[in-house]
């Protein structure tokens, strides 16, 4: 059973195509978080969100509590997005900890 | 970036070694975690410490331990390796409990 589901697993998309990776979870959260995860192994955190949006550049992250579902905008994609992108939430019956989703595999083509 | 490295950052090793795992932080975060990433699971907290000397497992603990005696390592043993130990492993700071975690680059391991 896993607590957080990402949809879809691999996604390819031409250059300056819009992109939404989905996350879903089970369970009360206190936030979610999205990372990403380049070739080669290094994670780093995109946006930690508890209610409604953030803007980051091209990235977009938004939440909505009551359906516990979140999505993930990228728009105007360009290669070097390619990654792997990885949700987590932190849960408030289990003291916060991460759980982790099993990641979205983006490729953009030029 | 925050300050946090991993050593070593790869390493292979034979069934029934013990192995450990550094992770240093310059940030002066209280908490600190160690994940395991393996293909078609999530990252997997193994223990994670909100202290010094404070520690608690996590859902992946049997086989490992851990000590932190200082703020800034947390050390991660495999007191005797097997075969399903072999992953990459991360290490985590945070500064608030559930707050944004930052990751250091990984110690890829093998156990032969």
């Amino acid at each position: 059973k896993n607590e957080v589901e990402q949809s879809p697993q691999n996604l390819t998309a031409q250059e300056g195509e819009f992109i939404t990776i989905n996350c879903s979870y089970s369970v009360g959260i206190s936030a979610l978080h999205w990372l990403q995860q380049h070739p080669g192994g290094g994670i780093v955190s995109l946006f930690m969100l508890s209610s409604g949006k953030k803007k980051h550049g091209r990235l977009i992250a938004t939440i909505n509590i009551q359906e516990k579902h979140s999505s993930l905008h990228i728009t105007a994609s360009h290669p070097r997005d390619s990654a792997v992108y990885i949700c987590a939430v932190s849960m408030t019956n289990t003291g916060n900890q991460f759980y982790f989703g099993t990641g979205t595999s983006l490729t953009v083509i030029p | 970036d925050a300050g946090i490295t991993q050593s070593p950052r790869h390493k292979v090793t034979e069934t029934g070694t013990p192995v450990t795992l550094r992770c240093h932080q310059t940030e002066n975060h209280r908490y600190m975690y160690w994940y395991r990433q393996d293909p078609g699971h999530g990252l997997r907290l193994i223990h994670y410490s909100y202290g010094v000397k404070d520690t608690d497992k996590g859902e992946v603990s049997d086989g490992y331990s851990v000590s932190r005696s200082k703020t800034e390592d947390f050390l991660l043993t495999l007191e005797s390796a097997t075969s399903s130990q072999t992953s990459v492993y991360f290490c985590a700071i945070s500064e608030l409990r559930g707050g944004e975690q930052f990751f250091g680059p990984g110690t890829r391991l093998t156990v032969l």
